[in-house]
């Protein structure tokens, strides 16, 4: 089946450095990916959707500046946590739009997701 | 918008069955999923099912569609210590393929 890679999966920084998160489709194409976050014992918050060759689409309160996200391949998008704070401690994960099964079903595959704690 | 709500909490013996429940606001979703979540990990597709669908039916799991009422669920046949995890609904938003997830209801399997 669809697997998406994310790395890594664990990372700690310093308040004020940046920090990336990448997010691969192994064995599929994605032009759609997208990214979410989420809080301990939270569900999940669309952060952005990310579209091959274009812009992200970002939603509401998200702050485009803050995440970086950039999709230049039809297999990896990256997510740039910039400036990070320890507010932005959270867990990330993305997720990659496939066809499943014989009704063609689009279903997210997701990734083990990120957890980024900032100093 | 999709909003999307679940129970958050369910207790079962093992080998009972699991009935988590979940509403939806869009008519328009065409397909709903269910997603499992364990502990520090990324979420697992365990089953979907098409809006023109009542039923549908994967080894230990069935999953019923109200349309009418917007109401889904999932039931879990002889339920194990290992199905102990967080199940969050989602359903399709705006047509556009983005998900809008429940708050996830966390199941606690007992002896």
């Amino acid at each position: 089946g669809a697997v998406v890679s994310q790395h890594p999966s664990w990372v700690i920084c310093k308040s004020g450095t940046s920090v990336k998160i990448e997010c691969r489709s192994l064995d599929f194409q994605a032009t759609t990916m997208f990214w979410y976050r989420q809080f301990p014992k939270q569900s999940l918050m669309l952060m952005a959707t990310s579209n091959e060759g274009s812009k992200a689409t970002y939603e509401q309160g998200v702050e485009k500046d803050k995440f970086l996200i950039n999709h230049a391949s039809l297999t990896l998008s990256t997510l740039t946590v910039t400036s990070a704070h320890p507010e932005d401690s959270s867990f990330y994960i993305c997720s990659a739009m496939s066809l499943a099964g014989a009704s063609g079903a689009n279903v997210l595959t997701f990734g083990a997701g990120s957890r980024l704690t900032v100093l | 918008g999709e909003d999307v709500e679940q129970s958050l909490f369910l207790s079962v013996r093992e080998g009972d069955s699991s009935v988590i429940n979940c509403t939806y606001t869009d008519s328009s979703s065409t397909y709903l999923y269910w997603y499992k979540q364990e502990p520090g990990a990324g979420l697992q597709l365990l089953t979907y099912i098409f809006s023109n669908m009542d039923m549908k039916q994967d080894q230990r799991l069935t999953v019923l569609l109200n349309k009418k009422d917007k109401h889904l669920s999932l039931r879990i046949a002889d339920t194990q210590t290992g199905d102990s995890a967080i199940y969050f609904c989602a359903a399709v938003s705006g047509g556009y393929n983005k998900l809008i997830f429940g708050a996830g209801t966390r199941l606690a399997v007992h002896p």
